[in-house]
């Protein structure tokens, strides 16, 4: 499936930085989420828009502050973060969310390495 | 409280060998069940889900699993596996009330030439 893009790729950003991750999905799906992959421990889900309406904050640090201007893009925005937040940033798009079946299965990107120095 | 199993975070297996890949949840609830494969430097790609009906689902790949409720198990399977195959392997769990997917830890399934 290649309906969902993450820009950029990889990235690395010192402690003082500021920076941004795009998501842009092309399937026409009402929700979006932001999930963390960190070697050797599962997928944390950190949040959830549905319908452009943050539904889920999973009690993320606030150095991580989502941005979802319409249904098609989610941005992720990072400020002050520390050495232990890098990681793999998986996007992921659905028809909706909180209705809990097909319309519920979600389609990843291919995720943005992050490297915090 | 929900959690997602994967005993194996390693299976190497010969090429053209079948492989099975386990995967056990608690709930409280009902579960719908998914299985994800990520290839390197890669998303998650959906191999197969059971959302209702029968208890053997087929994905693409050749992959299939079994959703087993009296043992809470979602076990992967593939009768003849292909170099191709080596990747990363995910099962996910959401509950049928709430707002969560569970996610395993993975299992890395590398095949052997």
């Amino acid at each position: 499936e290649t309906g969902v893009t993450q820009t950029p790729r990889h990235l690395v950003m010192g402690m003082t930085n500021k920076k941004s991750l795009k998501c842009e999905q092309h399937l026409g799906h009402n929700a979006m989420y932001w999930y963390k992959q960190s070697a050797k421990k599962p997928l944390e889900l950190m949040f959830v828009y549905n319908f452009k309406e943050q539904t889920e904050n999973n009690s993320v640090p606030s150095r991580f502050s989502p941005e979802c201007p319409n249904s098609s893009h989610l941005f992720l925005h990072l400020h002050t973060l520390q050495p232990e937040d890098s990681a793999l940033y998986l996007c992921a798009s659905s028809q909706a969310w909180g209705l809990a079946g097909e319309r519920e299965t979600q389609y990843f990107g291919p995720g943005t390495r992050l490297l915090v120095l | 409280a929900q959690s997602v199993t994967q005993l194996d975070s390693q299976v190497p297996v010969f090429e053209e060998a079948p492989v099975e890949l386990r995967c056990n949840y608690s709930s409280s609830v009902s579960v719908y069940l998914f299985w994800y494969v990520q290839y390197p430097n890669q998303g998650l790609q959906l191999l197969l889900k059971y959302l209702s009906g029968s208890t053997l689902v087929k994905g693409i790949n050749g992959f299939e699993a079994e959703f087993n409720k009296s043992q809470t198990s979602f076990h992967l399977r593939k009768p003849s596996v292909h170099i191709s195959d080596t990747a990363e392997y995910f099962c996910a769990v959401r509950p049928n009330t709430g707002n969560q997917f569970y996610f395993g830890t993975g299992t890395s399934l590398t095949v052997i030439p």
